[in-house]
């Protein structure tokens, strides 16, 4: 079965720094996804980035990137130069050949000004 | 488009009572997901529907829990009677056969006292 682990809570960042979110993932697949997601107070879950497992080439999405450790299992979230409105719960998930995403318990991040 | 659209927003109700929750997804999109999100953790999936038919529910407790799906387009989630763990916020998402995207309703946040 297919794990998700976030060991951080939470996670504090002044503006304009650099924060990264660590994560932790388990299958037995070879054909997966990793996403991050962003879920603020509003509940919406929004999508963050994506990564295919056969790409060896970290996701980016403009302030954001990943670093993918595919022998590791490992797949962290980098946000620079974060801001205000990155406050919010971040989850990291997984998807084996696409199929339903199984989430991590989530990391707080709070950007302080 | 149209993202996928959940109803209601809000629900309290008192434990052994029933409630019915509503999701209906982008247009075309072929897989239904019901999750349950608790305060504090990562949404955890009730049940998954490709078109009309069930492809898991190994986790709906369905002595209280049912879903249908009919016509392979809206949804319906039911809990009769909730209890008090219950209480929880209630994500409908739908994904389509491309690229594995995945997009999330607003949620129902159901309350049982």
């Amino acid at each position: 079965a297919q794990t998700v682990t976030q060991s951080q809570p939470e996670m504090s960042v002044q503006e304009a720094e650099t924060v990264t979110l660590s994560c932790t993932y388990d299958t037995s697949e070879n054909n997966y996804y990793l996403f991050w997601y962003k879920q603020p107070p509003s509940r919406q879950m929004i999508l963050v980035i994506r990564q295919e497992a056969y790409k060896q080439q970290n996701a980016t999405e403009n302030r954001f990137s990943v670093n993918f450790q595919k022998a590791a299992k490992s797949f962290s979230l980098k946000i620079s130069d974060s801001q205000l409105g990155d406050t919010a719960m971040y989850f990291c998930a997984s998807s084996e050949y696409g199929n339903k995403l199984v989430f991590g318990a989530g990391t707080i991040l709070r950007v302080k000004s | 488009e149209a993202g996928v659209a959940q109803s209601p927003r809000y629900k309290i109700i008192e434990k052994r009572q029933s409630v019915a929750f509503w999701c209906n997804p982008i247009s075309g999109h072929a897989t239904l997901y019901w999750y349950q999100q608790i305060l504090g953790q990562g949404p955890k999936l009730l049940i998954q529907f490709q078109n009309n038919g069930v492809v898991d529910d190994s986790q709906l407790p369905k002595d209280r829990f049912s879903a249908e799906r009919l016509k392979g387009v809206d949804s319906t989630l039911k809990i009769q009677p909730a209890k008090l763990e219950d209480s929880a916020v209630y994500l409908c998402a739908s994904s389509g056969l491309v690229n594995y995207g995945y997009t999330f309703g607003s949620g129902t946040r159901l309350t049982v006292v």
